[in-house]
């Protein structure tokens, strides 16, 4: 069964400092895409970045890169330059390639402190 | 007004009760899902359609109807729930089924006394 991991219930970060959440999944498909998506006060699940398991480049959006380890089974968010606003709870998910189904992780509630 | 959105974003009912949450979308989209989102649990997908047509039903009880007149509506109708039903809501959209992005709504926050 495919099940994705997020370890850390909560982190913490001081602004404009960098902070780095980690996710592990399991999966025994090579085609697959990865997502981050962040879950506000307002509940609004939005989509932050996603992966596809075939690029070997990690992807990027502005303050936002992952760290996509294919073999590790690993698939890290680095925010860089955090911002008030970036607090929030994150979940990283995953979704086979031939399938509409998304697994999510459990979440990370980040904090931000000025 | 644009996104996917949800009515009502907040509801509390009875057990014996019957009520109705909608979602609309305003991407053009196709396709259109229903997930659950419990206190310290990953979001559990409910239900799937495409084109107006159910693809998907996770396991969920019959106290959960579904609904989805057009591509743009979708509702899940609730009856005689339970308290562990109470949760968060989540209404999501994608252009096509297999389609790498789901775009979701606020969400409904349902409090089942």
């Amino acid at each position: 069964a495919q099940t994705v991991t997020q370890s850390q219930p909560e982190m913490s970060v001081q602004e404009a400092e960098t902070v780095t959440l980690s996710c592990t999944y399991d999966t025994s498909e090579s085609d697959y895409y990865l997502f981050w998506y962040k879950q506000p006060p307002s509940r609004q699940m939005i989509l932050v970045i996603r992966q596809e398991a075939y690029k070997q480049q990690n992807a990027t959006e502005n303050r936002f890169s992952v760290n996509f380890q294919k073999a590790a089974k690993s698939f890290s968010l680095k925010i860089s330059d955090s911002q008030l606003g970036d607090a929030a709870m994150y979940f990283c998910a995953y979704r086979t390639y031939n399938t509409d189904k998304l697994i999510f992780g459990t979440g990370t509630r980040l904090q931000v402190f000025p | 007004e644009t996104g996917v959105t949800q009515t009502p974003r907040h509801l509390v009912m009875g057990m014996t009760n019957k009520k109705s949450l909608k979602c609309e979308q305003h991407l053009g989209h196709n396709a259109m899902y229903w997930y659950k989102q419990s206190a310290k649990k990953p979001l559990e997908l409910m239900f799937v359609y495409n084109f107006k047509e159910q693809t998907e039903n996770n396991s969920v009880p019959s106290r959960f109807s579904p609904e989805c007149p057009n591509s743009s509506h979708l509702f899940l109708h609730l009856h005689t729930l339970q308290p562990e039903d109470s949760a968060l809501y989540l209404c999501a959209s994608s252009q096509e089924r297999i389609q790498e992005t789901q775009y979701f709504g606020p969400g409904t926050r349902l409090l089942v006394l």
